[in-house]
């Protein structure tokens, strides 16, 4: 089975911290995927990767970096933390070529409060 | 730019009765894929159903099927024979890929929340 795992289920941060949010998947998949999702907005974009050390903004990557320095590994940053940051974040992988057909698999999600 | 519109935010349908979640897409490529995706209030993601964009047949599996109209860019989602165990969060998603350089970007609707009433 497909496994993408994030490193926490539950985080509190206080505003202006650095925040790393860490995914992990283990099917050798070349694309990665970072979204928040928020009530009545469902999951947006922050950025994807679709090869070590390649990154794209996605719809709302203000605020955010990320980092693929290892194929299986994909984390997102939150530089200087703020509240309106608080949202639950997804990570997703999905196989890579040019077929529009693979599945992407999800982590649990991490629900990131920032107080 | 490429966007998924997902127009109903909630939805309900009677046990047994089928039910059409909306889903209009815009993309100036001609290759991409659609996909729906299910997330009960459990909050796992499940995948449904995928269509690509040059398929000539609508897709299907099991109760769901997909209403692809390539020219109006929707992908409807219709669920037949509606069970208590459908009421979740239905996503709509389409992914983009350039063969240039292994490019591919998936992005999602807001979503429609379904509530199966016995």
């Amino acid at each position: 089975d497909v496994k993408v795992t994030q490193s926490s289920r539950y985080l509190v941060k206080r505003t202006g911290e650095k925040v790393f949010l860490e995914c992990v998947q283990d099917m050798d998949h070349e694309n990665m995927f970072w979204y928040r999702q928020d009530p009545g907005l469902g999951l947006r974009l922050i950025y994807f990767s679709y090869d070590v050390k390649m990154k794209e903004k996605g719809d709302i990557p203000e605020g955010y970096s990320v980092s693929r320095e290892k194929k299986e590994r994909f984390s997102l940053i939150l530089e200087s933390a703020s509240t309106n940051q608080t949202s639950m974040y997804l990570c997703a992988s999905s196989l890579g070529g040019s077929a529009t057909n693979t599945e992407a698999f999800f982590g649990q999600g991490t629900r990131l409060t920032v107080v | 730019a490429q966007k998924i519109t997902q127009t109903q935010p909630g939805m309900f349908v009677q046990e047994k009765e089928a039910v059409t979640l909306d889903c209009t897409y815009d993309t100036s490529d001609p290759s991409y894929g659609l996909f729906w995706y299910k997330q009960p209030s459990s909050g796992e993601m499940i995948f449904l159903i995928y269509q690509g964009s040059y398929d000539q047949q609508n897709a299907t599996e099991g109760r769901y099927s997909l209403n692809f109209q390539k020219a109006r860019k929707s992908a409807n989602l219709v669920i037949s024979a509606s069970q208590l165990g459908d009421s979740a969060m239905y996503f709509c998603a389409m992914r983009e890929v350039r063969f240039s350089g292994g490019y591919n970007k998936l992005i999602f609707g807001a979503g429609t929340r379904l509530a199966v009433h016995p």
